[in-house]
């Protein structure tokens, strides 16, 4: 199994650019989930999905941050337009879905605004 | 906002040494978990406890839960240079699939 695959591994670009991460799940989790960590504010969960379908986006900062998940092996989320401050490194993890369940990570994206 | 909050933030020892991680979260949970992370890379899971259970063990891992405590311990028994990462505990409530993860212990292993 090749595991949780997110691309591309780096990311570098100008303020006000568009950015987009992609994230391939391991076959037949149904969970999926956006996460972004920095220095400051620690690991942050932006959204997750089940079954496709966003269950809690209470974490996505803004408008500028939109995520989607059109089948179950593949996810993107988008900035529009992004800043300096989006500067950080994006997880992508899925899992089978409900409690009790170990999350596989990728191996993250890191993004650089400048 | 972090449930869990890690302590130490940061641990230095020597290889062979015991390493020994504390948790505390705020709610009740079903489950926590632990993981390690190593530099530039994503997390790893470790370890599983339900909120039943007290202690549990995996090769040179050992976690404790005191629920009335809301605290977890992790122990790495016999370290070695390997183990040099940071380790975050996680929790889960209610049915949902969601993780809330803690600040986060950066452990150093030196030789």
């Amino acid at each position: 199994d090749a595991g949780v695959i997110q691309s591309p591994r780096h990311e570098v670009t100008e303020m006000g650019q568009e950015v987009t991460l992609r994230c391939k799940p391991i076959s037949g989790h149904n969970s999926l989930f956006w996460y972004r960590q920095t220095m400051m504010r620690g690991l942050e969960l932006l959204i997750y999905f089940n079954n496709n379908v966003p269950i809690d986006d209470s974490g996505m900062p803004e408008d500028r941050f939109s995520a989607k998940m059109p089948n179950a092996s593949f996810s993107t989320l988008k900035i529009q337009p992004s800043e300096p401050r989006d500067s950080a490194v994006y997880f992508c993890a899925s899992s089978l879905a409900g409690t009790g369940y170990e999350q596989y990570f990728g191996p993250g994206t890191r993004l650089t605004v400048t | 906002s972090q449930q869990g909050e890690e302590d130490p933030q940061a641990l230095s020892i020597q290889e062979g040494e015991n390493a020994t991680m504390n948790c505390s979260y705020k709610t009740s949970i079903n489950n926590l978990q632990w993981y390690r992370q190593n530099s530039g890379r994503g997390l790893v899971h470790l370890i599983l406890i339900r909120s039943n259970e007290r202690e549990k063990h995996s090769g040179r891992l050992r976690v404790t839960l005191d629920t009335s405590k809301k605290s977890s311990s992790l122990l790495i028994t016999a370290s070695r240079a390997a183990d040099t990462a940071s380790y975050f505990c996680a929790t889960d409530a209610g049915t949902a699939s969601k993780l809330t993860f803690g600040t986060g212990t950066r452990l150093q292993v030196t030789l």
